[in-house]
């Protein structure tokens, strides 16, 4: 592992299902955030985690959880999925702002 | 409301350069990404500005005004494989990152 690893890469899923994307950095890095990115729209921040053991609601948390149990691995969990959470998904971490943020390839999600 | 405005989309010639602008309201400021995104990839990291001025890295550059609320990337010597959605970000009060919904920069031969 080198970096960020997301997955699954790419998923179709029944709406009303529960689905769990994995995310996991080997850099030690303190930080670590899930985004969601859909067309004609920047990127937003679903949740983030500062440290491990703590995390915290971005701008669009509804229907999405996450858990933090140790510093590599930063899971996101979509409870009851739903078609308008299609979307391709990116989990990132930071260590230094200077450095910006690294991320994984992404998960192209789609909800039928 | 936080905002970030970049155009949504250039086209340049191969060997020229092109300045693609930022313009941002946002609640206080820690600083300014620039970051490449190729068509199903990544984002991957191309400059941080927290002072104002120009930084030069290469081919790239990064100018940012704070009183004028505005950044550009400049690129010169365009080449093919520079294709990509090029997106700002700012750093705001709350040390979040602010996006923009990006720049789709087309490289013609």
């Amino acid at each position: 592992i080198a970096g960020i690893t997301q997955a699954p890469t790419s998923q179709i899923l029944a709406a009303g299902r529960r689905m769990t994307l994995r995310c996991t950095q080997d850099m030690r890095h303190n930080a670590m955030y899930w985004y969601r990115q859909d067309l004609g729209l920047g990127l937003r921040l679903i949740h983030y985690s500062n440290t491990a053991g703590t995390t915290g609601k971005g701008e669009v948390p509804d229907g999405y959880s996450v858990s933090r149990a140790n510093t590599d691995d930063f899971p996101l969990t979509l409870a009851s999925a739903v078609p308008s959470q299609t979307s391709v998904y990116f989990c990132a971490s930071s260590d230094d702002r200077v450095h910006g943020y690294t991320f994984g390839s992404g998960t192209r999600l789609t909800v039928v | 409301g936080q905002n970030i405005d970049q155009p949504t989309e250039m086209t340049a010639t191969e060997g020229a350069i092109v300045q693609i602008n930022c313009t941002y309201q946002t609640s206080g400021f820690n600083g300014l990404f620039w970051y490449q995104q190729h068509a199903g990839e990544a984002p991957t990291f191309l400059s941080y500005n927290v002072l104002d001025g120009l930084e030069e890295k290469g081919r790239f550059s990064s100018f940012l005004s704070r009183s004028k609320g505005y950044s550009y990337l400049l690129l010169k010597e365009l080449q093919m494989k520079d294709s990509a959605s090029y997106l700002c970000a700012v750093v705001d009060s709350n040390y979040q990152l602010i996006w923009g919904a990006g720049t789709k920069l087309i490289i013609k031969p």
